[in-house]
């Protein structure tokens, strides 16, 4: 069971460059989710899913594109990569099951826009 | 006004010491609230949820108050091991079903020293 992984671990992008992150979970959690963690701002909610085939806005989603054309995952696409968007990515699952209300995360993916 | 506000610290303590967390949150509506511990360079995990009675877990206390919209951690008798940041988290309710929406504190840095 490895949980939620996340691939890449780093990456180094040029302005303009686009790339696209995979978050995969094997705990057939329903609803998966994707935040950028910033020196003094805590971790904000880019999108998240609440099923397959289904996304939807968080806190700061200009700029990102999601898929989840399978339950397991959970992709985050950036287009254009802008300086801006230099930060620490992590994706979360979660059961919808109101009784099981924690966020497995995984372990990050530190992203530079040069 | 951030939704979730913490003391950013840090706390520098000796060993054996006791401290206390605080942290406000704007959303009335929230639910759910939780105290997450992310150690240096890796993923946030669930130290433990909050409940309106106030619960304990070994060496930590957590409290709710909800007409203050306050939530505390307190951590006795201190080890090196509990150097970390711990993030006060609350549930991103805004009527309806939040969907497990979590919205983060900026996270209190702690370090224990010998």
């Amino acid at each position: 069971n490895a949980g939620v992984t996340q691939t890449p671990k780093f990456r180094v992008l040029k302005t303009g460059q686009s790339m696209t992150l995979l978050c995969a979970q094997d705990m057939n959690h329903e609803y998966m989710y994707w935040y950028r963690q910033d020196p003094g701002m805590g971790l904000r909610l880019i999108h998240y899913s609440v099923g397959e085939g289904t996304t939807a806005k968080g806190e700061v989603p200009d700029g990102y594109n999601v898929s989840r054309l399978k339950k397991q995952n959970f992709l985050l696409g950036l287009e254009s990569a802008a300086p801006s968007q230099t930060s620490v990515y992590f994706c979360a699952s979660r059961s919808r099951d109101r009784a099981y209300n924690e966020q497995f995360f995984g372990p990050g993916t530190r992203l530079t826009v040069l | 006004r951030k939704e979730v506000e913490q003391d950013p610290g840090p706390f520098n303590v000796p060993e054996g010491a006791t401290v206390a967390f605080n942290c406000t949150y704007s959303n009335s509506a929230s639910q759910s609230f939780f105290w997450y511990r992310q150690d240096c360079r890796k993923e946030p995990k669930l130290l433990m949820s909050v409940y309106s009675s106030g619960n304990e877990d070994g060496r930590f206390t957590a409290q709710l108050n909800r007409a203050s919209q306050y939530i505390s951690l307190l951590i006795r008798d201190s080890k090196l091991s509990d150097s970390a940041t711990y993030l006060c988290v609350v549930n991103a309710f805004a009527g309806g079903t939040s969907y497990g929406k979590l919205t983060f504190g900026q996270g209190t840095i702690l370090t224990v020293h010998p």
